[in-house]
């Protein structure tokens, strides 16, 4: 069964750095989500891509936040410079149009 | 904006035995989906089940069965003959009428299910 595939599952780094979080998409699929989960709390949503733009983003995707389609196969989330608060578990899924939605399996990200 | 109300934090139940996670949620459409999500302690989102509004039949997957009141805003899972591979966190999530440019989800809260052996 194709997957969402993310890199890495786990990463840590210093506030006031920038991380890039990686996620391979499944092949057919046209929509591209980022969600956030910090811990003990609800999945919240993020960012929606359509067609190489955002076509949704939440209050939560501030300035800091952008995402990127840089080949025909990954989509990346950078945050720009990081703060405590941004620890969390971040989901990639990806979409077709009234069908499968598939989550990737997260990449755990600790602010220190 | 749409809401999704998981109004029991945490239930609990023996093995074998049948338990319902209760979904309310709340929107002014009448062409969506609504999906219940399992989340173990590693936290990977693993779908249990989907239910399309404009399908009247409740949607079941082997154990696990819905119980769609699309008039009252209700969407209830209920597991049944459970087991201890059935502990995790359900999350119970609404997804926008489909439209060309977005899909997204909106989640519930949770409720941690425990399975007392």
């Amino acid at each position: 069964e194709p997957e969402v595939t993310q890199t890495p599952s786990h990463q840590v780094t210093q506030m006031g750095q920038e991380v890039i979080l990686r996620c391979v998409p499944i092949s057919n699929h046209l929509y591209f989500y980022w969600y956030r989960q910090i811990l003990g709390q609800k999945v919240e949503f993020l960012v929606s891509f359509y067609n190489n733009e955002i076509s949704e983003k939440s209050e939560i995707f501030d300035d800091q936040f952008s995402v990127e389609r840089p080949d025909g196969s990954n989509f990346t989330l950078k945050i720009r410079s990081t703060k405590l608060e941004d620890s969390a578990m971040y989901f990639c899924a990806s979409s077709v149009y009234r069908g499968g939605y598939t989550f990737g399996s997260g990449t755990r990200l600790t602010v220190v | 904006a749409q809401t999704v109300t998981q109004s029991q934090p945490e239930m609990s139940v023996q093995e074998a035995e049948t338990v319902t996670l209760s979904c309310t949620y709340d929107t002014s459409e009448s062409d969506y989906y609504l999906f219940w999500y399992k989340q173990p302690p590693s936290r990977q989102m693993i779908l249990v089940i989907r239910q399309e509004a404009y399908k009247q039949q409740n949607a079941t997957e082997n154990r696990f069965s819905v119980n769609f009141q699309k008039a009252a805003k209700s969407f209830s899972l209920k597991i049944s003959d459970s087991q201890l591979g059935d502990a995790a966190m359900y999350f119970c999530a609404y997804r926008s009428p489909p439209e060309f440019r977005n899909e997204k989800l909106t989640f519930g809260t949770g409720t941690r299910l425990t399975i007392i052996p």
